[in-house]
């Protein structure tokens, strides 16, 4: 399976700071995905991270607060911007090769906790 | 949007048990997925599926895909100490195979 990793594992920041956090995948992947888990609840898809170009957002997700790059094939980053306590939450990146049959799989996710 | 409904909440089992657990949707899928999450990590991969009436095993793990496509299960056989975790089951229904709705996960507690 695909190898996923991400940092910070965890972080606290303030109130109305930032966090960025980075994944890098190995070549297996070709779609790179940000999910988040708030306390307690199932998984959402923020967005898409497209190679070079803007993300693609879901629905309740916008640029602005969470601003994504993907500057190349193995490599994203997700800001989450002016950090409130309703942002504590597991921020998951998730990768999958080509074809249909090729499943996502997770990294192990940053723990934010916004104080 | 497309919601799956999960269940049960959580279960409370002795070792040696079979578990089952099952999600519907009130849409049609093309992908199922089975994931496990141990605290602290993200969610592993345990079973995928992609077609309906599909039957896949993995160890002690036997997961199905409706032949509706409108829903799945999981078993798990002979449960362990070690299967405790929050299991998701997840699915997607267009072409983007990453894009993926969640469960809202079954909370396993096995008890020696």
């Amino acid at each position: 399976s695909a190898v996923i990793s991400q940092k910070p594992s965890r972080d606290i920041c303030q109130r109305g700071t930032s966090l960025t956090i980075q994944c890098q995948v190995d070549s297996q992947v070709t779609m790179m995905f940000w999910y988040r888990q708030q306390p307690g609840q199932s998984l959402t898809l923020i967005a898409t991270a497209n190679q070079g170009s803007e993300a693609t957002y879901e629905s309740g997700f916008v640029i602005d607060k969470f601003p994504i790059s993907r500057p190349n094939l193995t490599f994203s980053t997700l800001t989450v911007s002016n950090l409130s306590p309703e942002d504590s939450s597991i921020y998951l990146c998730s990768g999958r090769g080509q074809g249909p049959a090729a499943p996502l799989h997770f990294g192990n996710g940053t723990r934010l906790t916004v104080t | 949007g497309q919601q799956l409904n999960q269940s049960p909440q959580s279960m409370f089992i002795q070792e040696g048990e079979d578990v089952s657990m099952n999600c519907t949707s009130s849409s049609i899928f093309n992908t199922w997925l089975w994931y496990k999450q141990d605290p602290g990590e993200g969610p592993v991969l345990l079973i995928a599926l992609y077609k309906a009436g599909e039957l896949t095993s993995n160890g002690r793990l036997t997961a199905q895909f409706g032949i509706t496509r409108k829903d799945s299960f999981l078993n798990i056989s002979a449960s362990i100490p070690s299967d405790v975790g929050i299991y998701f089951c997840a699915g997607t229904g267009g072409t983007s195979y990453g894009k993926l709705t969640f469960g809202q996960g079954t909370i396993l507690t096995v008890h020696p």
